[in-house]
């Protein structure tokens, strides 16, 4: 039982690339979320999505698109790689409030 | 949005127990979780509490939490050193997202 899967699990951009961050869950939960994770900040809401075909912004959306064709995947990307971009990002899916997380993809922008 | 916090730091000796707190601003939150994570990990679900309960026994862990003073802690008895980790509170909030603290890193000494 895979549960969340993130790829990769560590990447290191040069400022103005592009990337995509992939995240898979197998458990057929409607709710996704992606989340960045910085020292002494706690974990930020980026973007989350309810279902298949819908997406919306967290607390931090800015300089990220996300989209969710179907239930099992819900893919993060960044357009333009900036160093304020640089940190770990994580990957969850949700049931009744409970969220399980993926490992995490460590992000360097350079 | 909604504002959670924590201390950053916390150091036992081990046998001792451990208490982590954190203060949240939602008083709507029908949940409240605990989750551990570990280093180079993602985070796990340790426990949660719903908001109609004051306290909540699961093994070494108990949750208290104080819906006047919206405050919510959690004690680990006998701690061990495999409980060295990073402890994040959140609370739950419009549309399922989760919001959370910044987290306490629990420091056991042998």
């Amino acid at each position: 039982n895979a549960g969340v899967t993130q790829t990769p699990k560590f990447q290191v951009l040069k400022t103005g690339q592009s990337m995509t961050l992939q995240c898979a869950q197998d458990m057929n939960h409607e709710y996704m979320s992606w989340y960045r994770q910085d020292p002494g900040m706690g974990l930020r809401l980026i973007h989350y999505s309810v279902g298949a075909g819908i997406t919306d912004q967290g607390e931090v959306p800015n300089g990220y698109n996300v989209s969710r064709s179907t239930t099992e995947d819900f893919p993060l990307r960044l357009l333009s790689a900036a160093p304020s971009q640089t940190s770990v990002y994580f990957c969850a899916s949700s049931f009744s409030g409970t969220a399980f997380f993926g490992q995490g993809t460590r992000l360097t922008v350079v | 949005g909604e504002d959670v916090e924590q201390s950053l730091f916390l150091s036992v000796r081990e046998g001792d127990s451990s208490v982590i707190n954190c203060t949240y601003t939602d008083s709507s939150s029908t949940y409240l979780y605990w989750y551990k994570q570990e280093p180079g990990a993602g985070l796990q679900l340790l426990t949660y509490i719903f908001s109609n309960m004051d306290m909540k026994q699961d093994q070494r862990l108990t949750v208290l939490l104080n819906k006047k003073d919206k405050h919510l802690s959690l004690r680990i008895a006998d701690t061990q050193t495999g409980d060295s980790a990073i402890y994040f509170c959140a609370e739950i909030g419009g549309a399922n997202n989760l919001f959370f603290g910044t987290g306490t890193r629990l420091t056991v000494i042998p």
